[in-house]
Protein backbone atom coordinates (compact mmCIF):
# COMPACT_ATOMS: atom_id res chain seq x y z
CA UNK A 1 0.00 0.00 0.00
CA UNK A 2 1.69 3.26 -1.08
CA UNK A 3 0.88 6.11 1.42
CA UNK A 4 1.61 9.52 1.29
CA UNK A 5 2.54 12.45 3.08
CA UNK A 6 1.08 15.55 2.21
CA UNK A 7 1.09 19.12 4.14
CA UNK A 8 -1.54 19.58 6.84
CA UNK A 9 -2.75 22.99 6.08
CA UNK A 10 -2.32 25.45 3.69
CA UNK A 11 -3.32 29.25 3.12
CA UNK A 12 -3.13 31.23 0.15
CA UNK A 13 -4.48 35.14 -1.00
CA UNK A 14 -6.81 35.03 -3.58
CA UNK A 15 -5.94 35.03 -7.49
CA UNK A 16 -2.47 32.98 -6.33
CA UNK A 17 -1.48 29.95 -7.80
CA UNK A 18 -1.05 27.09 -5.25
CA UNK A 19 1.28 24.19 -5.47
CA UNK A 20 0.61 21.14 -2.93
CA UNK A 21 2.92 18.59 -2.91
CA UNK A 22 2.73 15.00 -2.09
CA UNK A 23 5.14 12.07 -1.16
CA UNK A 24 4.98 8.67 -2.58
CA UNK A 25 8.18 7.56 -1.72
CA UNK A 26 7.05 3.77 -2.13
CA UNK A 27 4.83 4.25 -5.81
CA UNK A 28 4.93 1.03 -7.43
CA UNK A 29 5.57 0.40 -11.60
CA UNK A 30 1.13 0.30 -12.21
CA UNK A 31 -0.13 2.96 -9.39
CA UNK A 32 -1.67 5.90 -10.99
CA UNK A 33 -1.83 9.53 -8.98
CA UNK A 34 -5.46 11.13 -8.61
CA UNK A 35 -6.36 13.86 -6.54
CA UNK A 36 -9.82 14.59 -4.81
CA UNK A 37 -11.29 17.68 -3.20
CA UNK A 38 -13.55 17.80 -0.42
CA UNK A 39 -15.77 20.13 0.87
CA UNK A 40 -17.59 20.27 4.45
CA UNK A 41 -20.27 18.00 4.38
CA UNK A 42 -20.12 16.35 0.59
CA UNK A 43 -17.84 13.69 -0.37
CA UNK A 44 -15.06 13.61 -2.15
CA UNK A 45 -14.38 15.13 -5.87
CA UNK A 46 -12.35 14.05 -8.33
CA UNK A 47 -10.09 16.53 -9.58
CA UNK A 48 -7.15 15.12 -11.94
CA UNK A 49 -5.20 11.67 -12.41
CA UNK A 50 -2.23 11.32 -13.75
CA UNK A 51 1.36 8.65 -14.12
CA UNK A 52 3.95 11.08 -15.05
CA UNK A 53 4.86 13.77 -16.75
CA UNK A 54 2.43 16.95 -16.69
CA UNK A 55 -1.13 16.43 -16.62
CA UNK A 56 -3.88 19.49 -17.21
CA UNK A 57 -7.32 19.67 -17.09
CA UNK A 58 -9.86 22.54 -16.95
CA UNK A 59 -9.32 22.65 -13.04
CA UNK A 60 -5.93 21.88 -12.46
CA UNK A 61 -2.58 20.51 -13.53
CA UNK A 62 -0.25 18.00 -12.39
CA UNK A 63 3.66 17.28 -12.48
CA UNK A 64 5.07 14.41 -11.48
CA UNK A 65 9.07 14.22 -12.10
CA UNK A 66 10.56 11.06 -13.43
CA UNK A 67 10.77 9.13 -10.67
CA UNK A 68 7.46 9.63 -9.21
CA UNK A 69 8.34 9.83 -6.06
CA UNK A 70 6.27 12.76 -5.38
CA UNK A 71 3.86 15.00 -7.31
CA UNK A 72 2.64 18.74 -7.62
CA UNK A 73 -1.12 19.60 -7.68
CA UNK A 74 -1.14 22.80 -9.13
CA UNK A 75 -4.19 25.22 -8.73
CA UNK A 76 -4.15 28.53 -10.80
CA UNK A 77 -6.07 31.57 -9.53
CA UNK A 78 -7.29 30.26 -6.73
CA UNK A 79 -10.88 31.73 -5.58
CA UNK A 80 -12.51 31.74 -2.22
CA UNK A 81 -14.44 28.89 -3.21
CA UNK A 82 -11.39 26.28 -3.80
CA UNK A 83 -11.13 26.51 0.31
CA UNK A 84 -11.46 22.67 0.63
CA UNK A 85 -9.63 19.81 1.78
CA UNK A 86 -7.54 18.00 -0.84
CA UNK A 87 -6.12 14.47 -0.54
CA UNK A 88 -3.58 12.64 -2.61
CA UNK A 89 -3.76 9.25 -3.58
CA UNK A 90 -1.47 6.11 -5.17
CA UNK A 91 -2.88 3.09 -6.67
CA UNK A 92 -2.88 0.58 -9.24
CA UNK A 93 -6.04 0.45 -11.82
CA UNK A 94 -8.27 -2.24 -9.95
CA UNK A 95 -8.13 -3.12 -6.32
CA UNK A 96 -8.06 -1.47 -2.99
CA UNK A 97 -4.28 -0.43 -3.21
CA UNK A 98 -5.69 3.01 -4.47
CA UNK A 99 -7.76 3.89 -1.37
CA UNK A 100 -5.33 5.16 1.26
CA UNK A 101 -7.01 8.51 1.73
CA UNK A 102 -4.53 10.27 4.43
CA UNK A 103 -5.48 13.56 6.53
CA UNK A 104 -5.30 15.70 3.23
CA UNK A 105 -4.05 19.31 2.78
CA UNK A 106 -6.46 22.07 4.37
CA UNK A 107 -6.50 25.06 1.88
CA UNK A 108 -7.64 28.32 2.78
CA UNK A 109 -8.33 30.88 0.45
CA UNK A 110 -7.79 34.56 2.01
CA UNK A 111 -9.54 37.43 0.72
CA UNK B 1 -26.07 11.62 -15.40
CA UNK B 2 -27.61 11.02 -12.18
CA UNK B 3 -24.60 10.68 -8.84
CA UNK B 4 -24.40 8.15 -6.35
CA UNK B 5 -27.13 8.27 -3.85
CA UNK B 6 -27.45 7.48 -0.43
CA UNK B 7 -30.07 7.10 2.38
CA UNK B 8 -30.49 8.44 5.04
CA UNK B 9 -28.77 11.98 4.95
CA UNK B 10 -28.55 11.74 8.78
CA UNK B 11 -29.35 8.94 11.59
CA UNK B 12 -29.00 9.01 15.24
CA UNK B 13 -28.75 5.97 17.56
CA UNK B 14 -28.00 5.02 20.64
CA UNK B 15 -25.06 2.40 21.48
CA UNK B 16 -25.93 -1.44 21.14
CA UNK B 17 -28.39 -0.87 18.74
CA UNK B 18 -28.59 -1.58 15.07
CA UNK B 19 -28.26 1.16 11.85
CA UNK B 20 -28.37 0.28 8.16
CA UNK B 21 -27.15 2.69 5.10
CA UNK B 22 -28.15 2.19 1.51
CA UNK B 23 -26.11 3.12 -1.75
CA UNK B 24 -27.27 3.26 -4.94
CA UNK B 25 -24.45 4.21 -7.53
CA UNK B 26 -24.33 5.42 -10.87
CA UNK B 27 -26.03 3.46 -13.39
CA UNK B 28 -23.68 0.98 -15.47
CA UNK B 29 -20.88 1.40 -12.30
CA UNK B 30 -19.73 -1.97 -11.55
CA UNK B 31 -17.41 -1.21 -8.78
CA UNK B 32 -18.77 0.39 -5.53
CA UNK B 33 -17.04 1.10 -2.12
CA UNK B 34 -17.86 2.44 1.40
CA UNK B 35 -15.98 4.55 3.35
CA UNK B 36 -15.90 5.62 7.10
CA UNK B 37 -14.81 9.19 7.37
CA UNK B 38 -14.04 10.12 10.98
CA UNK B 39 -14.39 13.93 11.79
CA UNK B 40 -11.54 15.60 10.80
CA UNK B 41 -9.87 12.34 9.35
CA UNK B 42 -9.53 11.06 5.31
CA UNK B 43 -12.20 8.57 4.35
CA UNK B 44 -11.31 4.87 5.43
CA UNK B 45 -12.34 2.13 2.96
CA UNK B 46 -14.58 -0.67 4.67
CA UNK B 47 -14.88 -2.59 1.30
CA UNK B 48 -14.88 -2.97 -2.09
CA UNK B 49 -17.26 -4.75 -3.83
CA UNK B 50 -16.60 -5.57 -8.14
CA UNK B 51 -20.42 -6.56 -9.48
CA UNK B 52 -21.69 -8.47 -6.29
CA UNK B 53 -18.17 -9.86 -5.36
CA UNK B 54 -16.56 -8.74 -2.61
CA UNK B 55 -12.94 -7.21 -3.75
CA UNK B 56 -11.77 -6.08 -0.07
CA UNK B 57 -13.14 -6.14 2.78
CA UNK B 58 -9.76 -6.44 5.13
CA UNK B 59 -10.83 -2.94 7.17
CA UNK B 60 -14.27 -4.03 7.39
CA UNK B 61 -14.98 -4.74 11.34
CA UNK B 62 -16.70 -8.45 10.47
CA UNK B 63 -18.19 -8.82 14.17
CA UNK B 64 -20.51 -5.87 13.60
CA UNK B 65 -20.30 -4.46 10.37
CA UNK B 66 -22.02 -6.19 7.03
CA UNK B 67 -22.02 -4.75 3.68
CA UNK B 68 -24.29 -7.06 1.05
CA UNK B 69 -24.36 -6.02 -2.84
CA UNK B 70 -27.34 -8.11 -4.36
CA UNK B 71 -27.45 -8.24 -8.10
CA UNK B 72 -24.62 -5.70 -8.73
CA UNK B 73 -26.06 -2.29 -7.95
CA UNK B 74 -27.71 -1.32 -5.10
CA UNK B 75 -26.02 -1.83 -1.46
CA UNK B 76 -26.57 -2.02 1.82
CA UNK B 77 -23.88 -1.71 4.83
CA UNK B 78 -25.41 -2.64 8.39
CA UNK B 79 -23.97 -1.97 12.01
CA UNK B 80 -25.12 -4.53 14.90
CA UNK B 81 -24.81 -3.33 17.36
CA UNK B 82 -23.20 -0.05 16.76
CA UNK B 83 -20.25 1.93 19.43
CA UNK B 84 -19.65 5.24 20.05
CA UNK B 85 -16.58 5.04 17.98
CA UNK B 86 -18.83 4.11 15.30
CA UNK B 87 -19.83 7.90 15.04
CA UNK B 88 -18.81 9.19 11.48
CA UNK B 89 -19.82 10.16 7.98
CA UNK B 90 -20.52 7.09 5.78
CA UNK B 91 -19.75 7.23 2.09
CA UNK B 92 -20.59 5.38 -0.73
CA UNK B 93 -18.51 5.99 -4.04
CA UNK B 94 -19.10 3.74 -7.44
CA UNK B 95 -16.85 3.51 -10.28
CA UNK B 96 -17.02 2.10 -14.05
CA UNK B 97 -14.48 -1.16 -14.25
CA UNK B 98 -10.98 -0.56 -15.51
CA UNK B 99 -10.69 3.42 -15.12
CA UNK B 100 -8.49 3.78 -12.40
CA UNK B 101 -9.03 6.43 -9.48
CA UNK B 102 -11.73 8.22 -10.78
CA UNK B 103 -14.08 7.43 -8.50
CA UNK B 104 -17.93 9.04 -7.92
CA UNK B 105 -18.87 9.80 -4.01
CA UNK B 106 -22.22 10.25 -2.53
CA UNK B 107 -23.22 12.90 -0.13
CA UNK B 108 -22.60 10.47 2.83
CA UNK B 109 -24.87 9.29 5.93
CA UNK B 110 -23.97 11.15 8.70
CA UNK B 111 -24.10 8.65 11.77
CA UNK B 112 -24.26 9.68 15.49
CA UNK B 113 -24.01 6.91 18.06
CA UNK B 114 -25.46 7.91 21.84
Amino acid sequence: LAKTTQPISMDSYEGQEVNITCSHNNIATNDYITWYQQFPSQGPRFIIQGYKTKVTNEVASLFIPADRKSSTLSLPRVSLSDTAVYYCLVGGITGANNLFFGTGTRLTVIP
Amino acid sequence: EAGVAQSPRYKIIEKRQSVAFWCNPISGHATLYWYQQILGQGPKLLIQFQNNGVVDDSQLPKDRFSAERLKGVDSTLKIQPAKLEDSAVYLCASMTSGRAGEQFFGPGTRLTVL
